[in-house]
């Protein structure tokens, strides 16, 4: 079946540094793949997708791109803020299951903490 | 942004009780979805709904788990005997039919469920 693997963390880093949270999919066909964001105490939010190879998903100044020959879908963002601050989580629909109740397959989590 | 809601925010129960958990998914979706998140780990899917019926399930979603839409917009998972292990939070989401939209999942904040 479909995998997701992500950084593991607890990433922590000072303010205005380059993030990069690394993510890989094991999937049959080209999955759509998403980052979804767990600010403290809140639900999960989608924070950017990505639906074909070469698609760049971007979003409060993280991009990710779906690279198909490396099936990765890094998620980075050149300059993090405090606010910044939450658990990242890599997912991906398997490309076979929009025409049912589709299933999202997550990662483990990044934990990030940034520091001003 | 419409919302999908879920009660309690934290629930404890006693091992071998019942708990009910309550969501009400976005108003003119028509997917349905529980996720768990065991602390510290991966956002696991339990099990679809579409329809008025489980579409996909876990093997997580053992014989203690069910779903129910009992009145067209709630949407409630019960366990009927919870062990220590079903401690952690529970995600509703919802999705709506419309293809052009239909790889995002909505996330509810989530259910504490601590067993003691």
């Amino acid at each position: 079946g479909n995998s997701v693997t992500q950084m593991e963390g607890p990433v922590t880093l000072s303010e205005e540094a380059f993030l990069t949270i690394n993510c890989t999919y094991t999937a049959t066909g080209y999955p759509s793949l998403f980052w979804y964001v767990q600010y403290p105490g809140e639900g999960l939010q989608l924070l950017l997708k990505a639906t074909k190879a070469d698609d760049k998903g971007s979003n409060k100044g993280f991009e990710a791109t779906y690279r198909k020959e490396t099936t990765s879908f890094h998620l980075e963002k050149g300059s993090v803020q405090v606010s910044d601050s939450a658990v990242y989580f890599c997912g991906g629909i398997g490309e076979m299951e929009f025409q049912g109740a589709q299933k999202l397959v997550f990662g483990q989590g990044t934990r990030l903490t940034i520091n001003p | 942004e419409p919302e999908v809601t879920q009660t309690p925010s934290h629930q404890v129960t006693q091992m071998g009780q019942e708990v009910i958990l309550r969501c009400v998914p976005i108003s003119n979706h028509l997917y349905f979805y529980w996720y768990r998140q065991i602390l510290g780990q991966k956002v696991e899917f339990l099990v679809s709904f579409y329809n008025n019926e489980i579409s996909e399930k876990s093997e997580i979603f053992d014989d203690q788990f069910s779903v129910e839409r009992p009145d067209g917009s709630n949407f409630t998972l019960k366990i009927r005997s919870t062990k220590l292990e079903d401690s952690a939070m529970y995600f509703c989401a919802s999705r709506p039919m419309n293809r052009a939209t239909n790889e995002k999942l909505f996330f509810g904040s989530g259910t504490q469920l601590s067993v003691l």
